[in-house]
């Protein structure tokens, strides 16, 4: 089945530096690749998502790659602020609104 | 409030009882899922809907573990003879389908199991 590795698991920065998180997948039938962003306690919540026939979104200070052919997809996120604390989830979707496999998560924690 | 909601939020149980969970989706979304989280975890799927219809099961599900969307709108989970496993936070989702990607979570159902 779908696997997703996600990397780092922990990530600290300094406010109003950037954040790259990464995630890599094996199956090459994946075509829908979503972000989301989870608070302690609170549902995830969509941030950004790409499909496979693109290679990058932006929207505002996060951003989204995709490489393909590497398998690989990364969060960018720029200018990052004290309220972007929080565990970011990636996932990917194979087939067309089917279920979404997620990745580990990784716990952005952004420092005054 | 137009997203999706999920009833109770919060369940305690003793091994052994049954306990059922609901979700109700975004107006006219097509596609309901259900998840489990565990601390630490990502979403793990555990089943959807296409309107009333159920597609996928994953192998999380055991036996003991049903769910249903008669009309085609809200859902039921429900889990027979709880076990401390079962603990977690159930998230429930929906997407318009058609083609339409991006799933919309709720709040989850935080389900104890003593």
């Amino acid at each position: 089945g779908e696997n997703v590795e996600q990397h780092p698991s922990t990530l600290s920065v300094q406010e109003g530096d950037s954040a790259v998180i990464k995630c890599t997948y094996s199956d090459s039938a994946s075509n829908y690749f979503p972000w989301y962003k989870q608070e302690l306690g609170k549902r995830p919540q969509l941030i950004i998502d790409i499909r496979s026939n693109v290679g990058e979104k932006k929207d505002q200070r996060i951003a989204v790659t995709l490489n393909k052919t590497a398998k690989h997809f990364s969060l960018h996120i720029t200018e990052t602020q004290p309220e972007d604390s929080a565990v970011y989830f990636c996932a990917l979707e194979v087939g067309g609104g089917n279920k979404l496999t997620f990745g580990t998560g990784t716990q952005l924690k952004v420092e005054l | 409030d137009t997203g999706v909601s999920q009833n109770p939020r919060h369940k305690i149980t003793k091994r052994g009882q049954n306990v059922t969970f609901r979700c109700d989706p975004i107006s006219e979304h097509n596609r309901l899922y259900w998840y489990r989280q565990t601390l630490g975890q990502g979403p793990e799927f555990l089943t959807y809907f296409q309107n009333e219809a159920q597609l996928e099961k994953s192998r999380l599900l055991s036996d003991r573990f049903s769910a249903e969307r008669p009309k085609g709108s809200f859902s039921t989970l429900e889990i027979q003879r709880t076990e401390q496993g079962d603990s977690a936070m159930y998230l429930c989702a929906s997407s318009p389908g058609q083609g339409v990607l991006g799933q919309f979570f709720g709040p989850g159902t935080r389900l104890t199991v003593l």
